[in-house]
């Protein structure tokens, strides 16, 4: 089975700018959640999307936000870019949905430089 | 919401040694709590996990325990091995939810 896939792998964007980032669970799964990788805040969750709605959220401002499609893939925009949004953006997919065991696995990661 | 504390924030141990992480957490409704390790530049991977019902696992050098009525949980890793050196972090969740608040993080150095 193929693992999580984030793209991009690295972007620099200019203050001001928004990026979308893409998140392709592993198959079968139909819980995605990302989280933000920090050198100073850790990995700080920031929403949790299953079957197409947001189920969870995390305390980040509405300039975040995310969607899931039919397939489970999902995306991540961040708009009105700072240079604190600087941070290694995390997908991770998990099969199942609450009520049930579940364990959770990472993708590689999306380096997002602001400038 | 959940809060987890670990401790140390670093550890230096020789090639050999043993290493122990702790961590605490403060919501009794959690009850799955995961460890990762995530080597530099790398995605942080599940090594171990225990679920409440659980006071111990061990699986080859690992090791976790828990102790739910203090609220704490350990990752114990024996002969410790260069290739052990990595960052880990140990998380906590209600069983079956995928959001997962994490501890800021255990750099872990082995030396040869």
């Amino acid at each position: 089975k193929a693992g999580v896939t984030q793209t991009p792998r690295y972007l620099i964007k200019t203050r001001g700018q928004q990026v979308t980032l893409s998140c392709s669970p592993i198959s079968g799964h139909r819980s995605v959640s990302w989280y933000q990788q920090t050198p100073g805040q850790g990995l700080q969750f920031l929403f949790e999307y299953f079957s197409e709605t947001q189920r969870n959220k995390g305390n980040f401002p509405g300039r975040f936000s995310g969607r899931q499609f039919s397939n489970s893939r999902s995306e991540m925009n961040v708009s009105t870019l700072e240079l604190g949004d600087s941070a290694l953006y995390l997908c991770a997919s998990s099969p199942a949905g609450q009520g049930s065991g579940n364990t959770i696995y990472f993708g590689e990661g999306s380096w997002l430089t602001v400038v | 919401g959940e809060n987890v504390e670990q401790h140390p924030s670093t550890l230096s141990v020789q090639e050999g040694d043993s290493a122990v992480i702790k961590c605490t957490y403060s919501d009794s409704a959690s009850n799955y709590f995961p460890w990762y390790k995530q080597e530099l530049g790398k995605r942080p991977q599940l090594i171990i996990d225990i679920r409440s019902n659980v006071g111990e696992k061990k699986d080859q050098r690992i090791a976790v325990t828990l102790n739910k009525t203090a609220k704490h949980f350990s990752l114990h890793i024996t002969e410790t091995q260069p290739e052990d050196s990595a960052v880990y972090f140990c998380a906590a969740t209600p069983w079956g939810y995928s959001t997962l608040t994490f501890g800021k993080g255990t750099m872990l150095l082995v030396s040869p």
